[in-house]
């Protein structure tokens, strides 16, 4: 039974560009939530998407978007990249918004 | 933010039991507290959660005050792989805040 995928697992871009992450939810699971994870921090909730819509947000600007696709994988876009936005992004899935999530081990984005 | 209050770090001798302290006096009576932990380069992983009475399952125990402004975790028998951050978080709707946590050293 697969958890909860993410990919890439490390990149790097400068300032500027825009990225767009991945995250296949834990079989069963149909709520992707997503978190930004700077060093030494806890995670902080960006947005929660459920049947293809947002559903909840974070304290998080315009520059980050998301999207669910029909087979409930999601995507995490952020444009306008800047320095701050170096962090490990977490993906976390359940069923219905549901707790407890299950977390998968993140994406490591650098800004340089 | 966070609702919850919790030591930065603690440390445990290896084999013992480990009691992680966290206080949330502002939980509302729906409200349950969960718990994770996330060792060095993973994501979180779920321990137990809780809303009255105590609960116990294969990897921990959790005790909550019977005013429900505090609860502690207990690993019965910490070993070197139990050395990770542990975040204790009140639910709020259907997103986790987490706080800072501590950060459970096990000493050999």
């Amino acid at each position: 039974d697969a958890g909860v995928t993410q990919s890439p697992t490390h990149l790097i871009k400068t300032r500027g560009q825009q990225v767009t992450l991945r995250c296949s939810p834990k079989s069963g699971h149909d709520t992707v939530s997503w978190y930004q994870q700077a060093l030494g921090q806890g995670p902080q909730f960006i947005f929660q998407y459920y049947e293809e819509e947002e559903r909840q947000r974070g304290n998080f600007p315009d520059r980050f978007s998301g999207h669910q696709f029909p087979n409930y994988s999601s995507e995490l876009n952020v444009n306008a990249l800047l320095l701050g936005d170096s962090a490990l992004y977490l993906c976390a899935s359940s069923l219905q918004g549901n707790l407890p999530q299950h977390f998968g081990d993140g994406t490591r984005l650098s800004i340089l | 933010d966070a609702k919850t209050t919790q030591p930065p770090s603690m440390d445990c001798a290896e084999g013992r039991a480990a009691n992680l302290p966290c206080n949330h006096s502002t939980i509302s009576g729906n409200e349950y507290v969960y718990w994770y932990r996330q060792i060095h380069s993973q994501g979180p992983q779920y321990i137990i959660h809780g809303l009255k009475n105590n609960e116990t399952n294969e990897m921990a125990s959790l005790i909550i005050t019977e005013d429900r402004k505090s609860s502690t975790l207990i690993l019965p028998h910490a070993t070197l792989r139990d050395t990770a951050v542990y975040y204790c978080i009140v639910r709020a709707g259907d997103k986790i805040i987490f706080g800072k946590g501590t950060r459970l050293h096990i000493l050999p």
